[in-house]
């Protein structure tokens, strides 16, 4: 069975421009949760997204937003970036249905701003 | 003050020691917690997964749940250089994860 996805794996924009990450579940996860980690903050939740809608939200700004499509892969788009956005982007796929389902995460992107 | 709470370390121990790791959390909501392993430059990689208080045993890992206390631990028996990574606790109250910051542990040979 195929992991989580994440493309692209390296990033590399400049302040001022957007982005747009891609993550693709566990086939028949329809839970896709999305991560920031630094090493001063560690993991932070940014959203989750189950069946196309989202259902959980973090403390970040407008400028971060996602959206999942009917086949449960998922985007993250942040847009005008800033320096302090460098980081590992991660998702975590997950069946869903509740409280307590196991989550699984892809290997990252990683995004530099300079 | 953060819902998760853990030492970042590093944390050094020889090869075949008894590793503890260890969370707080200040979240009751909390019913599941969550162990994970990190490589350097990989996604976190799911170890444990303990629902309430009580001890879960996996092979030289167990995972240790207190919620009169709210601690959480990890032991790893006879450890190994391949140990050596970051350990990642986490609570899960609404659907949502909230994670410490990572320990990092080192085990030489």
């Amino acid at each position: 069975k195929a992991g989580v996805t994440q493309t692209p794996r390296y990033l590399i924009k400049t302040r001022g421009q957007q982005v747009t990450l891609s993550c693709s579940p566990i086939s028949g996860h329809r839970s896709v949760s999305w991560y920031q980690q630094t090493p001063g903050q560690g993991l932070q939740f940014l959203f989750e997204y189950f069946s196309e809608t989202q259902r959980n939200k973090g403390n970040f700004p407008g400028r971060f937003s996602g959206r999942q499509f009917s086949n449960s892969r998922s985007e993250m788009n942040v847009s005008t970036l800033e320096l302090g956005d460098s980081a590992l982007y991660l998702c975590a796929s997950s069946l869903g249905s509740g409280r307590g389902t196991e989550a699984f995460f892809g290997q990252g992107t990683r995004l530099t701003v300079v | 003050q953060k819902e998760v709470e853990q030492d970042p370390g590093p944390l050094s121990v020889p090869e075949g020691a008894i590793v503890s790791l260890n969370c707080t959390y200040s979240n009751s909501a909390f019913q599941y917690f969550m162990w994970y392993r990190q490589y350097s430059r990989k996604g976190p990689e799911l170890l444990m997964y303990t629902y309430s208080s009580g001890n879960k045993e996996d092979g030289r890992f167990t995972a240790q749940v207190d919620k009169s206390s709210k601690y959480i631990s990890l032991f790893i028996r006879d450890s190994q250089p391949s140990d050596s990574a970051t350990y990642l606790c986490a609570g899960q109250g609404f659907q949502k994860l909230v994670f410490g910051t990572g320990t990092r542990l080192l085990v030489s040979p």
